[in-house]
């Protein structure tokens, strides 16, 4: 079974501060994946990775940064966090390569930004 | 990628077989179409994929019509534990580099089971 952890799972952040959400995989799945939730939304992506090294945009990049240092690790950094951050992400992991891009998802963050 | 579009809820009493469609009008040649779920508190959940015709698996089946535009979910003999929003993606299989594999969720489908 796919294992996606995310740490932490619930955070409370000030505005301006710097908050870092790390995601790590166990599934040896080249591709890791940043979305946020949003009350009665679907999921957005932020930053993708192919692989240790990398890191791309996604959908709503902006005030994110990420961070893929090894295969398992995938970190999601607010620098400056502001309340239009306030929203639960999801990290996930996958390997389209292989011919089955179906992702596996962690439980969550919920992070509120005061 | 093809737009997906979805009844934002529906309803079912437990044991009843239930019918997610969701409708791809533009779905390309190269796309394929993905299912998920997710319950409250959780991530999304992988369900099933498919091109074309019918697939089944152990958690529900899915059906294709020919011109690919349609697509209905089933899920069986529903219960409580299958109350959640179920996702309709289509998504591109070929290596279009950033593309690929990439999900694209829209609002989906509230399923409300009643006991």
């Amino acid at each position: 079974e796919a294992a996606v952890t995310q740490s932490p799972r619930n955070k409370v952040a000030v505005t301006g501060g710097k908050v870092t959400l790390s995601c790590n995989q166990t599934n040896n799945h080249n591709n890791m994946y940043w979305y946020r939730q949003d009350t009665g939304h679907g999921l957005r992506l932020i930053h993708y990775s192919y692989g240790a090294g990398s890191t791309e945009k996604g959908d709503i990049p902006d005030g994110y940064k990420a961070s893929r240092p090894s295969q398992e690790n995938f970190s999601l950094i607010l620098e400056l966090a502001t309340p239009s951050q306030t929203s639960v992400y999801f990290c996930a992991s996958g390997d389209p390569t292989g011919g089955a891009p179906e992702q596996y998802f962690g439980p969550g963050t919920r992070l509120t930004v005061l | 990628l093809a737009k997906t579009t979805q009844p934002p809820s529906m309803e079912a009493y437990e044991g009843q077989e239930v019918n997610v469609s969701c409708s791809h009008t533009n779905i390309a040649t190269s796309e394929y179409i993905y299912w998920y779920r997710q319950v409250p508190h959780q991530g999304p959940q992988f369900i099933i994929q498919g091109y074309k015709d019918y697939v089944v698996n152990e958690v529900a089946s899915l059906f294709i019509s020919a011109d690919r535009k349609l697509s209905t979910l089933s899920l069986p003999w529903v219960s409580l534990r299958d109350a959640a929003v179920y996702y309709c993606i289509v998504t591109d299989r070929v290596d279009r580099g950033s593309a690929l594999g990439r999900l694209h969720f829209g609002a989906g489908t509230q399923l409300i089971v009643i006991p």
